[in-house]
């Protein structure tokens, strides 16, 4: 069965350091996000993409953050100088209809440590 | 700002127990996921209800869509240990379906 899947899994970094987290998402989907969940809380919306450009964006998807789709399979989210609060479980997912929310997929998630 | 509350949001039984978890808004949504997460692991989907009084069954989880898009319940027959685990509700908003998420029901199913 097809899965997303998310590298690495557990990154560690220094604050104010670059960190690109990766997913390759289901090869025939077109709509893909990015989700964060700090230790003990919900699920948190970051972004979502289609047809090559950013569809929305929370408000925790500041300045900060960007993401691409740097080649037909990957989708990459870039923190470019990451705090402490940005501790966190990161989740990409995908789905193949948008809204009528045929159904979100979620990888297995990056662990990201900031020191 | 919407938001989806759970309940309980925790659950303590003996196995052969029937229950239900209730996720409520006072939002409509255009879909609604259910999906069940293990620690340091990722939400892995149940179902996903879409159509106003809907009820999909899988083996002995119900899962029931209201009749006016804002809220679900999952029921779960003759629990089993297996079925211990974190279950997450999941409503789908905006052009794209980004999908708001409650707490959480943390359920723990007792041999």
């Amino acid at each position: 069965e097809p899965e997303v899947t998310q590298t690495p899994s557990h990154q560690v970094t220094q604050m104010g350091q670059e960190v690109i987290l990766r997913c390759v998402p289901i090869s025939n989907h077109l709509y893909f996000y990015w989700y964060r969940q700090i230790l003990g809380q919900k699920v948190e919306f970051l972004v979502s993409f289609y047809n090559n450009e950013i569809s929305e964006k929370s408000e925790i998807f500041d300045d900060q953050f960007s993401v691409e789709r740097p080649d037909g399979s990957n989708f990459t989210l870039k923190i470019r100088s990451t705090k402490l609060e940005d501790s966190a479980m990161y989740f990409c997912a995908s789905s193949s209809a948008g809204v009528r929310a045929d159904t979100q997929y979620f990888g297995p998630g990056t662990r990201l440590t900031v020191l | 700002t919407q938001l989806l509350e759970q309940s309980p949001q925790f659950l303590s039984i003996q196995e052969g127990e029937n229950l239900t978890v209730y996720c409520n808004s006072s939002s409509v949504f255009s879909s609604l996921q259910w999906y069940r997460q293990e620690p340091g692991e990722g939400p892995v989907l149940l179902v996903t209800v879409v159509t106003g009084g809907e009820v999909k069954k899988l083996k002995r989880l119900t899962f029931q869509f209201g009749d006016a898009r804002k809220d679900s319940s999952l029921h779960i027959t003759a629990a089993q240990p297996g079925d211990t685990g974190l279950y997450l509700c999941a409503g789908a908003r905006g052009s794209q379906g980004n999908l708001i998420f409650g707490k959480g029901t943390k359920l723990s199913v007792k041999p």
